[in-house]
């Protein structure tokens, strides 16, 4: 596609709900990364894909947090029991390689009530 | 302290100002990005830059490695320029993804 599709857009989950945010990235795009942002936070690091593989999940905040991306393209991050804490946008950003740039999506914004 | 500082954290200018946005740094990095973020969440790439100085359109990014430093620039500046700029850098050590973000600088641009 054009940029990077984020579904859903707006989530609201109740305390203990399990979850599952979407992210289309860019057609070609080997790395995937997500991001959480608090409300007047910037983003934090999450997790980091190339291509199937996770290098990098050392920002995962719990392992009630797991994500995937199963055929190197689509990848979906799963919050399970969801706590009030949870509650921020969910961002996906996909990159050409190391020595590109970023194109983020719009975010999915998850809050647990 | 956070490792990636952002000044100032609100600026408001008039239409046409020149306007300069600073980021300090206190980790040893291998990029430094500079993000666009409007209401409603959407996050727009600027630059991605190592050295020197990046220019497109009205906006300039420059970086000084030895002092850890970077400023992002905005000429003519316009309403529309009106956004969260959020400075990010990933670390020496780091793997790609893992950027370290500042807490970015609000601008309002008034017509």
């Amino acid at each position: 596609g054009a940029g990077v599709s984020q579904s859903p857009r707006y989530k609201v989950a109740k305390r203990g709900q399990d979850v599952a945010l979407r992210c289309d990235p860019i057609s070609g795009h080997v790395s995937l990364f997500w991001y959480q942002q608090a409300l007047g936070q910037g983003p934090e690091f999450l997790t980091y894909f190339q291509n199937e593989a996770q290098l990098d999940k050392s920002g995962l905040p719990s392992d009630r947090f797991f994500a995937e991306r199963p055929e190197g393209s689509v990848s979906t991050l799963k919050i399970q029991r969801t706590q009030q804490e949870d509650s921020a946008v969910y961002l996906c950003a996909s990159s050409a390689g190391q020595y590109y740039g970023y194109t983020f999506g719009s975010g999915t914004r998850l809050t647990v009530v | 302290k956070n490792e990636v500082e952002q000044s100032p954290q609100n600026l408001t200018a008039q239409e046409g100002e020149f306007i300069t946005i600073n980021c300090s740094y206190s980790v040893g990095i291998s990029a430094l990005h500079w993000l666009q973020q409007h209401p409603g969440g959407g996050i727009v790439s600027l630059f991605m830059l190592s050295s020197g100085k990046k220019k497109h359109g009205r906006l300039i990014a420059t970086i000084n490695i030895q002092e850890k430093h970077s400023s992002l620039h905005i000429t003519a500046s316009h309403p529309r320029d009106s956004a969260v700029y959020i400075c990010a850098v990933r670390g020496a050590g780091g793997s790609q993804g893992n950027l370290i973000f500042g807490k970015g600088t609000k601008l309002s641009v008034k017509p």
